[in-house]
């Protein structure tokens, strides 16, 4: 069971906007631990999307947006692509398990 | 630009130990950390542990801490990941990434192209 609680799924038709939920408490994300999002397609490795809550690689669309209120962070895609269709992870630190935590995944489908 | 190579993919049998290699290409893996993450088909990511490259400094999650040793090369730049007394819920894909060497700052960045570990008799 993971620490970090994300919805197993969410869905929009392309150029829809939909948000991910990842919610913590306050050993991880509420204790200001930065919060990173993954991006992974089927059958690869997972890519770096959004880091420290709301920053964008180089290479990464800003449809891509991240936020943060108390214990949860949200990942936005607005535009939303065929291509977009993906797994999407959350990660924070967590100071009672001193390690990395990443949330269960949610699995991205365009209609 | 950091890229990361793991080696291929093991099949191993249960009580046996397996490692796990990453090199790197680039001019950034000195200065780095390389962390370890599983992912079980179907299943969520678990961090196993990571190493700060020029320290050689390591870190274990409390889950692996008995089973796990990470080490680094630093003239062949690669880290090797070791994990021993292997059960067959061990099967997973393992991957090396790249990351700060302190602190929570700029995620995992790159990844390795994992290398999955069959644990079966």
């Amino acid at each position: 069971q993971s620490v970090l609680t994300q919805p197993p799924s969410v869905s929009g038709a392309p150029g829809q906007r939909v948000t991910i939920s990842c919610i913590g408490s306050s050993s991880n994300i509420g204790s200001g631990y930065d919060v990173h999002w993954y991006q992974q397609l089927p059958g690869t490795a997972p890519k770096l999307l959004i880091y420290g809550h709301n920053n964008r690689p180089s290479g990464v669309p800003d449809r891509f947006s991240g936020s943060k209120s108390g214990t949860s962070v949200s990942l936005a895609i607005s535009g939303l692509q065929a291509e977009d269709e993906a797994d999407y992870y959350c990660q924070s630190y967590d100071s009672v398990l001193s390690g990395w935590m990443f949330g269960g995944g949610t699995k991205v489908t365009v209609l | 630009q950091l890229q990361l190579v793991q080696s291929g993919p093991e099949v191993k049998k249960p009580g046996t130990s397996v490692k796990v290699s990453c090199k790197a290409s680039g001019s950034t893996f000195s200065t780095s950390a390389v962390q370890w993450v599983r992912q079980a088909r179907g299943q969520h990511f678990e961090w196993i542990g990571s190493i700060v490259v020029a320290s050689g400094k390591t870190n274990y999650s409390q889950m692996f801490q008995e089973r796990v040793t990470i080490t680094r090369d630093m003239s062949t730049s690669t880290a090797y990941m070791e994990l021993s007394s292997l059960r067959s819920a061990d099967t997973a894909v393992y991957y090396c990434a790249a990351a700060a060497p302190h602190g929570t700052w700029g995620g995992f960045d790159p990844w390795g192209q994992g290398a999955l570990v069959t644990v079966s008799s």
